[in-house]
């Protein structure tokens, strides 16, 4: 099985709502990603998670806050967000972090949009 | 810095005619390349990937792509495309100390009969 799951797959929030995007994976993988895509553009890294632990955060806005609840959750706190940050939002997985080989297997996304 | 181009924006074909998509890349040390298939409203699938050995690559759904490290390239090609090929494809690159995918900026295949 190489599904990454997500949750909600749309989601509709106002600049002053908080919010949560879920991403979990039973692949026994212990690397975690976040993709922000815009439309008709390729997927940008914001953060990396290894063995459970933040390493990777390519200066994203404090408003994404991600959290890393055990090997198999991933999540994305969402607060004060821009209607900018509309994008699809992608979660991946990988076995390690370490190689650079190791495939990335990619979630379905959320469609988020805020008002 | 690695960086990957894609040549063509949009690639629009007709049922059952060969396609190539182009990519190519650069970087100052060894590369692993990807392809990757996104269908609309979906996430990225893995459609092959080149880490060492044979040059020529075959993926799932037909698809095929050669690695050139004259030309630093690696395109994708698939001997005749369906209308299920629809789809924006990515390349994508990481280098042997890192663990980011570097992703080129896409190519739309638009098949039609």
């Amino acid at each position: 099985d190489t599904e990454v799951t997500q949750t909600p797959k749309h989601l509709v929030m106002g600049m002053t709502n908080k919010k949560s995007l879920k991403c979990e994976q039973h692949m026994g993988h212990r690397a975690m990603y976040w993709y922000k895509q815009k439309a008709k553009k390729p997927p940008e890294l914001m953060f990396v998670y290894s063995y459970e632990k933040l390493s990777i955060n390519e200066s994203v806005p404090s408003r994404f806050s991600p959290e890393c609840p055990n090997s198999s959750l991933l999540n994305l706190h969402l607060h004060a967000l821009q209607p900018e940050d509309s994008a699809l939002y992608l979660c991946a997985s990988s076995r390690n972090r370490g190689p650079s080989t190791d495939t990335q297997y990619f979630g379905p996304g959320t469609r988020l949009t805020v008002l | 810095a690695q960086s990957v181009t894609q040549l063509d924006s949009q690639v629009p074909v007709f049922e059952e005619a060969p396609v190539e998509l182009r990519c190519n890349y650069s970087s100052s040390v060894s590369v692993y390349l990807f392809w990757y298939v996104q269908y609309p409203n979906q996430g990225l699938q893995l459609l092959l990937k080149y880490l060492s050995g044979s040059t020529l690559v075959k993926g799932i759904n037909g698809f095929e792509a050669e690695f050139n490290k004259s030309q630093t390239s690696f395109h994708l090609r698939k001997p005749s495309v369906h209308i299920s090929d629809t789809a924006e494809y990515f390349c994508a690159v990481s280098e042997g100390t890192g663990t980011a995918l570097i992703f080129g900026k896409g190519t739309t295949l638009s098949v039609s009969s």
